[in-house]
């Protein structure tokens, strides 16, 4: 199993750009969610799924859409960039025991 | 408003000592506490779940405990080594399934 994979590792973006952050598990898993992690402020929850074709938001969901298509695929979509919006991005994804297992993670940079 | 505190940002030990990492929380009742272990460029890994009925759990060198009463939980990690070097976070979601709220970390440092 690849477990959960991200892409792009690296981006960089000019304000009021958009672009996708892409996510995969291959562990069948129900629930996925993206955080942010910041530097002091800890992983934050951005949006989250508990199957296809359902998703909530999380603690910082502005400026960002998720969809679920698929059971294996939570891409994370940015609309407009925004200075703020620099960060890492993980995507985690879970079933059953609460266990999330992340992905590697996204550094994004947004001029 | 909802808080999560861990002891310090940085905490540094000798190798082969006890390390204890905490985590207090304000205005929370957690049904599930985690500890994560993330090392530098790498998304967090999954080291242990403790239940809110459950006072301690262990996974070999691994020891968490969870005071409800102290709205607290502490990390061990018995006969330290340098590779135990990472930072530790503490992870609390009010339900099975999503919303996890998570702490600010505590990078440890296990001095050779």
């Amino acid at each position: 199993n690849a477990g959960v994979t991200q892409t792009p590792k690296f981006q960089v973006l000019k304000t009021g750009q958009s672009m996708t952050l892409q996510c995969a598990q291959d562990m069948n898993h129900e629930y996925m969610s993206w955080y942010r992690q910041d530097p002091g402020m800890g992983l934050r929850l951005i949006h989250y799924s508990v199957g296809a074709g359902i998703t909530d938001q999380g603690e910082v969901p502005n400026g960002y859409n998720v969809s679920r298509s698929t059971t294996e695929d939570f891409p994370l979509r940015l609309l407009s960039a925004a200075p703020s919006q620099t960060s890492v991005y993980f995507c985690a994804s879970s079933y059953g025991e609460d266990t999330q297992y992340f992905g590697p993670g996204t550094r994004l940079t947004v001029l | 408003s909802q808080k999560i505190e861990q002891n310090s940002e940085a905490l540094n030990i000798q190798e082969g000592k006890t390390a204890t990492l905490t985590c207090n929380y304000t205005n929370y009742s957690p049904a599930y506490l985690q500890w994560y272990r993330q090392d530098p460029g790498r998304g967090p890994v999954f080291l242990l779940l403790i239940r809110e009925n459950e006072k301690e759990k262990r996974k070999e060198r691994l020891k968490v405990t969870f005071d409800t009463t102290l709205k607290q939980s502490l990390f061990h990690i018995t006969a330290s080594q340098p590779a135990d070097s990472a930072t530790y976070l503490c992870a609390l979601a009010r339900r099975h399934g999503q919303n996890f709220v998570f702490g600010p970390g505590t990078r440890l440092s296990v001095l050779p």
